[in-house]
């Protein structure tokens, strides 16, 4: 089984630069998620969908960041502008359904912003 | 409302047994446990549900009390594989939150 594929791997861009991280979950999965993880700190959720709904965003910056899952499979986030705080690793995650079940993480995509 | 794990770090020697701790201030429908590895993604380790169904790996155990909403984790005979920063997760109604994280060293 195929686990979950994220690109770019790495990225860097200059403050006020826009960028965007793809997600591809394991087939069949409903729900999932978006962490950002600064150094040192444990993932903090941003957004999670159950098939092409938003679950939860209460965390998501909306002036600046936005996320779609269009037909309940993969899923993109953007940032626009950057901010320097913004320098953290997103990690995409996907599971079986929501609550109850295993998340199961790629491996990340590593933003510097500049 | 991130729950809040003890200790932050602690280093054993193989074959050690090491409790790590997670509290929250809310009430929970689930905790998972995680192990995260220096530049790699989350593990998954282990889910406790209320109710007391418990899924995960043979060798890890872990408790859930709901009534205090902290959640336990239990490692035995401790080996150099088990080093890593371990995270607990709580659920909350639709809410996800990772907890603070510890670091745990194992040396032979």
């Amino acid at each position: 089984e195929a686990g979950v594929a994220q690109s770019p791997r790495y990225k860097i861009i200059e403050k006020r630069q826009s960028v965007a991280f793809w997600c591809n979950p394991i087939s069949g999965h409903a729900t999932l998620y978006w962490y950002q993880q600064i150094l040192g700190q444990g993932p903090k959720l941003l957004i999670q969908f159950q098939n092409n709904g938003v679950v939860d965003d209460s965390q998501l910056p909306k002036d600046r960041f936005s996320a779609e899952r269009l037909k309940g499979v993969d899923s993109t986030l953007k940032i626009q502008p950057a901010k320097l705080e913004d320098s953290a690793v997103y990690l995409c995650a996907s599971s079986r359904n929501s609550g109850a079940y295993e998340q199961y993480f790629g491996p990340g995509t590593r933003l510097t912003v500049t | 409302q991130q729950p809040v794990q003890s200790p932050q770090a602690v280093i054993l020697r193989e074959g050690e047994d090491a409790v790590i701790n997670c509290s929250s201030s809310k009430a929970l429908y689930s905790v998972h446990w995680y192990r995260q590895k220096h530049g790699e993604a989350p593990i998954f380790l282990m889910i406790l549900l209320k109710g007391g169904e418990q899924k995960g790996h043979d060798k890890i155990s872990a408790s859930f009390n709901e009534k205090k909403q902290q959640s336990s984790l239990y490692l035995t005979a401790s080996q150099l594989s088990y080093s890593g920063t371990y995270f607990c997760g709580t659920g909350t109604g639709n809410q996800f939150y990772f907890g603070t994280g510890t670091s745990l060293t194992v040396i032979p």
